[in-house]
């Protein structure tokens, strides 16, 4: 079965450090990931996504992120934090198949920041 | 802009009692979903609806249904609450495609006493 495993539950940058986010997926064939940002007392939004082309991938807010196939990971990258930024972070796979869009999540990363 | 709208921000329900959550969206999408969102296990789909009156089991249907009469709205139903039903609960909308953005809600938050 698809999986999205976020190692990082908790990460606290300080202000203008920079950012990195890891996620790792299982899954055999071409994946489409994502990522998704939630604000404090908000739905989630999108930041990114990936599904073919180039590996690293630009973003809103500044974010990028980076496919690597041979090491099966979608990290999500940020050079400098801001304090805006302080949220959950959520990797997913759309797996594909039957009912396309349906999305697999990880347990998703809460970023803390420093000022 | 595009929005997504669900009927409550909180909501306090005692065990037993029958709970209807809705959702409208405003994007003429044809996919609706449900999630669930617990700390530490990020979102789990519990339902989903590719079309008016259309549903599917997600990973997590056990304890709840769903309704889908008109296009715009998708309803979550609690037939009887439990307390283990406690948690925030989200819908979302897209468009068809694999690689389409799905639109989420607010969320609402259920307690279940």
């Amino acid at each position: 079965a698809q999986s999205v495993t976020q190692p990082d539950i908790h990460i606290t940058v300080s202000e203008g450090a920079s950012l990195e986010l890891r996620c790792n997926y299982s899954y055999g064939a071409t994946p489409y990931l994502f990522w998704y940002v939630q604000s404090p007392g908000q739905g989630l939004q999108l930041l990114l996504k990936y599904f073919s082309g180039d590996t690293l991938v630009q973003g809103i807010k500044g974010f990028e992120a980076e496919f690597k196939r041979s090491q099966s990971s979608f990290n999500l990258r940020k050079p400098s934090v801001h304090w805006s930024d302080a949220a959950e972070y959520f990797c997913a796979v759309a797996p594909g198949g039957e009912y396309g869009n349906k999305l697999v999540f990880g347990a998703g990363t809460i970023l803390r920041v420093k000022s | 802009d595009v929005k997504v709208t669900q009927s409550s921000r909180y909501l306090v329900k005692r065990t037993g009692e029958k709970v209807f959550l809705e959702c409208v969206q405003d994007m003429d999408h044809e996919n609706m979903f449900w999630y669930r969102q617990d700390p530490g296990l990020g979102l789990r789909l519990i339902y989903f609806s590719y079309d008016v009156k259309m549903k599917e089991k997600g990973d997590i249907p056990e304890g709840y249904s769903v309704s889908r009469e008109k296009k715009e709205r998708f309803s979550l139903i609690l037939e009887s609450a439990s307390t283990n039903q406690t948690s925030m609960y989200l819908c979302a909308s897209t468009a068809g495609g694999r690689a389409n953005e799905q639109f989420f809600g607010p969320g609402t938050r259920l307690t279940v006493l």
